[in-house]
C-alpha cells in the first residue's frame, strides 16, 4: 500500500540530546513537509522540501534540521537547541503545491523530552 | 502574509444538532482549500477539498463545505452530528505561488450523546 510511514510512534529522550525522527514515503511525491502540532496551535510548518537535495525553513525552523538525500526520505532532527521539543510531529508529502493537489500525512511521532 | 483562521477553538453540541465551523483565509490569489479531521488518538484524515468548480463540496461522513470567494471563507457543515464526530477539525489552504500548506489552529468539537 502507498503511504507515509513515520517511526517511531512514541519517542522519549533526555534533555540536551539530539533525536532524529524518520519519515518515509512510497507515493513518489516530490514534496515533503514536517509539521509540529501543539494543543491550541494547530499545525505549524518546520521545514519543507520540494525536491531532493533542497529544503526550506518553515515558520518554526529554529532548533531543527533536516536532510533530503533521497526522494523517499525526509528525516527531522530535533536538536538540543530546540527550547520546547515535546510535541507531536507530523510528516506529509505531496506533488508540489501550486497545482490541484493534496497532502498526505503520516501517523505522527509523539516526542517527549524529560 | 497568507493565513488561515478558524473562528472557534471549542464547540460543544448535542447529538442531532447542526454543525457549522468557520474558516477564513487571507490571500488575494487562487487557493486550494481543505478540511482535515483528527479523531482522538488517530492520525490526520482528509474530510474534503476544494480545488475549483462547484463551490459546494461534499466530503466523507456527511460533511460538506462551501467556498465563498467574496468572503474568503470555507465553512464546514453537517446537518446532524453524531457522538462519533467528536474530534479536532482543521481548515487548511494552499496558496498558488507558494509551496506549502497553511493550517488554522483547529476547532475541537465535542458531541454529547
Amino acid at each position: 500500500d502507498g503511504g507515509i510511514t513515520q517511526s517511531p510512534k512514541y519517542l522519549f529522550r533526555k534533555e540536551g540530546q539530539n533525536v532524529t525522527l524518520s519519515c518515509e514515503q512510497n507515493l513518489n511525491h516530490d514534496a515533503m513537509y514536517w509539521y509540529r502540532q501543539d494543543p491550541g496551535q494547530g499545525l505549524r510548518l518546520i521545514y519543507y522540501s520540494q525536491i531532493v537535495n533542497d529544503f526550506q525553513k518553515g515558520d518554526i525552523a529554529e532548533g531543527y534540521s533536516v536532510s533530503r538525500e533521497k526522494k523517499e526520505s525526509f528525516p527531522l532532527t530535533v536538536t538540543s537547541a530546540q527550547k520546547n521539543p515535546t510535541a507531536f510531529y507530523l510528516c506529509a508529502s505531496s506533488i508540489p503545491t501550486g497545482r490541484d493537489t493534496e497532502a498526505f500525512f503520516g501517523q505522527g511521532t509523539r516526542l517527549t523530552v524529560v | 502574509a497568507q493565513s488561515v483562521s478558524q473562528h472557534n477553538h471549542h464547540v460543544i453540541l448535542s447529538e442531532a444538532a447542526s454543525l457549522e465551523l468557520g474558516c477564513n483565509y487571507s490571500y488575494g490569489g487562487t487557493v486550494n482549500l481543505f478540511w482535515y479531521v483528527q479523531y482522538p488518538g488517530q492520525h490526520l484524515q482528509l474530510l474534503l477539498k476544494y480545488f475549483s468548480g462547484d463551490p459546494l463540496v461534499k466530503g466523507i461522513k456527511g460533511f460538506e463545505a462551501e467556498f465563498i470567494k467574496s468572503k474568503f471563507s470555507f465553512n464546514l457543515r453537517k446537518p446532524s452530528v453524531q457522538w462519533s464526530d467528536t474530534a479536532e477539525y482543521f481548515c487548511a489552504a494552499s496558496f498558488w505561488g507558494y509551496s506549502t500548506l497553511t493550517f488554522g489552529k483547529g476547532t475541537m468539537l465535542l458531541v454529547s450523546p
